[in-house]
């Protein structure tokens, strides 16, 4: 079964400080992506960045980074220098090859909120 | 280029009564897919559509239903409501074979049982 685990529940740092998300993923299969996502106040689900099974190459995008490794089942994301507006829940989900349709069906974890403070 | 749009924006309904949300895609998307996201918790797969059809269904009861019509838009159906069933319920739309694209998301549907 697929399950995906997202231990701290409330982070707070102050403005520009980085901050890292866990995220801890269980799956069987061998073929799933792994997602981020932002939710800010107006309820909207944000995509952030994504990562296939394949490919465990950390990259940095702007602020954001993440570290995908595959021994640990783990996928974490970081926000480099925080700003304000960077204050949101943060869901890590995961996705298996379904079928031919390729519209996966995601399974998300119960979020992490995040605070910057001014 | 207009995304995901979802009606109405909130709704308040009574336990027994029955409901229904709408759903239109991102333009060039062609599946829609449902979740639920009860508050403090994360989003929960109800179904997916494509082609007019229910591809994949999570654990839902059958009170959930839902279509998609010729134009790809979607409704999602919510019969004998339950106190329970209070939540923010989200529309995704992707494309069929993108198996490396992300879903887009709504705004979403806050409904709320008295």
């Amino acid at each position: 079964a697929q399950k995906v685990t997202q231990a701290q529940t409330e982070i707070s740092v102050v403005e520009k400080e980085d901050v890292t998300l866990d995220c801890v993923y269980e799956t069987r299969d061998t073929t799933y992506y792994l997602f981020w996502y932002k939710q800010p106040p107006s309820g909207e689900l944000v995509f952030l960045i994504r990562r296939n099974s394949f490919d465990e190459q950390n990259e940095i995008s702007g602020r954001y980074s993440w570290n995908f490794q595959k021994s640990t089942s783990s996928f974490n994301f970081t926000i480099t220098a925080s700003q304000v507006v960077d204050s949101a829940v943060y869901f890590c989900a995961l996705s298996e090859y379904l079928d031919q349709t390729g519209a996966n069906n995601l399974f998300f974890g119960t979020g992490t909120r995040l605070t910057v403070i001014p | 280029d207009a995304g995901v749009t979802q009606s109405p924006t909130h709704l308040i309904k009574t336990r027994g009564q029955q409901v229904t949300l709408r759903c239109s895609p991102k333009s060039g998307h062609d599946t829609v897919s449902w979740y639920q996201q009860a508050l403090g918790q994360g989003p929960q797969f109800i179904f997916q559509y494509y082609e007019e059809e229910e591809r994949q269904r999570g654990n839902f009861p059958d009170r959930f239903s839902g279509h998609q019509f010729p134009n790809y838009s979607s409704e999602l159906n919510v019969n004998a409501l339950l106190l329970g069933d209070s939540a923010l319920y989200l529309c995704a739309s992707g494309k069929a074979g993108g198996l490396d694209q992300p879903q887009h998301f709504g705004d979403g549907t806050r409904l709320s049982i008295l």
